[in-house]
């Protein structure tokens, strides 16, 4: 099983900040790493699919890198509503995994 | 629009049976892979199981295999999720997601989610 672990666990900014969440794989995923994010009482939602490429209806705000072991999700400049907790998932390997997820808070 | 909407959850005794659906509309669904992912109380995401859009792959998370069937109605564009043998860890709110492609392995359109409560 492909090992997702996500850090920080939770990260305190401030509106206007740059975000910058690490995913990191027990072993390769080359680049089949994806990004959701999910809000208190919703479903998540598609951010980043194939560690760089924007979902549909995506802010250009948020954007992918990584390949190989170690991935990142940034997100340039925090609005409001992008206070949230985010998950990486790797689609490489059975089973499918989840990182554990990272808290995106107010400072 | 693309809509999910999850249905059958409930409280169930461990040990007992429970059976998930997941209505779908807004897409030609026998064209997509659908999944189950869980979500504990104040958890994480954990992914459950994935049909395929030809009906006959299927996987399944080691905990539940053997367990738990995951099975579709491309006729009813509706998903299911038959849970046997229901364990406390099974207690979770159980969300359906559309797959992006046929076999792409991740998803995305989610419902809201089913609350299943295994208790004695």
């Amino acid at each position: 099983e492909v090992v997702l672990t996500q850090s920080p666990v939770i990260l305190s900014l401030s509106p206007g900040e740059r975000a910058t969440l690490s995913c990191r794989a027990s072993q390769s995923i080359a680049s089949y790493l994806v990004w959701y994010q999910q809000k208190p009482g919703q479903a998540p939602r598609l951010l980043i699919y194939d560690a760089s490429n924007r979902a549909t209806g995506i802010p250009a705000r948020f954007s992918g890198s990584g390949s190989g072991t170690d991935f990142t999700l940034t997100i340039s400049s925090l609005e409001p509503e992008d206070f949230a907790v985010y998950y990486c998932q790797q689609r490489t390997n059975w089973p499918l995994t989840f990182g554990g997820g990272t808290k995106v808070e107010i400072k | 629009q693309v809509q999910l909407v999850e249905s059958g959850g409930g409280v169930v005794q461990p040990g007992r049976s429970l059976r998930l659906s997941c209505a779908a509309s807004g897409f030609t669904f026998s064209n997509y892979g659908v999944h189950w992912v869980r979500q504990a109380p104040g958890k994480g995401l954990e992914w459950v199981a994935v049909i395929m859009s030809d009906g006959k792959s299927k996987f399944y998370v080691d905990s539940v295999e053997g367990r738990f069937t995951i099975s579709r109605d491309n006729s009813k564009s509706t998903l299911y999720l038959q849970m046997n043998d229901l364990r406390a860890e099974d207690s979770a709110l159980y969300f359906c997601a559309r797959d992006r492609g046929a076999s792409a392995l991740y998803c995305d359109y989610w419902g809201q989610g089913t609350l299943v409560t295994v208790s004695s």
